[in-house]
């Protein structure tokens, strides 16, 4: 089936410092791409949604600045976590919608800890 | 806004348990309903659905029938096993929009 990849798996960075996470669909194309963040036994809550060759939408409450998104293929979309402090520790997710009504594919997630 | 509760875990079973996750909603028109499990390591993966009432999603065992009625949807299996051991979440489709419950964790011993 489709594959979803995120890179990388776990990071570890000092506060104040931009980290990049990596979401690509391996084996079909996507325009849109979600990302998830998951909080310790909390839903996924959605962030934004990723748009092949336009600007990202973004849920209300998530600051686009700090959150940047860019989705610069059919196939990869970077979230860039700017300035990251350790209330942005997480658990990010993305996925990308299958051809088919319902379908979605999901990431394994990028562990985020922010010292 | 629209919302799910999942039945809170971890849950703990022993092996050919009988397995019920608890799952209600709230929603604005007319979602579609879903189980996800990620298993260690990799992303979720869809386990069943079902779009409109009544309609009853099955796939690997598990079982859950979408209850307009109730607004709950949840998740059964007669007889676990130590592989069925993840996370399982319950989550709702409406207007485009994927809204999740907070996931409960499943450990089937043998």
């Amino acid at each position: 089936g489709a594959v979803v990849s995120q890179h990388p798996s776990r990071v570890i960075c000092k506060s104040g410092t931009s980290v990049k996470i990596e979401c690509r669909s391996l084996d079909f194309q996507a325009t849109t791409m979600f990302w998830y963040r998951q909080f310790p036994k909390q839903s996924l809550m959605l962030m934004a949604t990723s748009n092949e060759g336009s600007k990202a939408t973004y849920e209300q409450g998530v600051e686009k600045d700090k959150f940047l998104i860019n989705h610069a293929s059919l196939t990869l979309s970077t979230l860039t976590v700017t300035s990251a402090h350790p209330e942005d520790s997480s658990f990010y997710i993305c996925s990308a919608p299958g051809r088919f009504t319902d379908t979605q594919y999901f990431g394994p997630g990028t562990r985020l800890t922010v010292l | 806004g629209d919302s799910v509760t999942q039945m809170e875990g971890p849950v703990t079973l022993s092996e050919e348990a009988f397995l019920t996750i608890n799952c209600t909603y709230t929603a604005t028109g007319y979602p579609s309903l879903f189980w996800y499990v990620q298993y260690p390591g990799e992303g979720l993966q869809l386990l069943l659905k079902a779009t409109k009432a009544d309609d009853k999603g099955s796939n690997k065992g598990f079982e859950a029938t979408y209850r307009k009625e109730t607004t709950s949807f949840h998740l059964e299996k007669g007889s676990v096993q130590v592989s069925d051991s993840a996370v399982y979440f319950c989550a709702l489709r409406s207007y485009g929009k994927l809204t999740f419950g907070q996931g409960t964790i499943l450990t089937v011993h043998p």
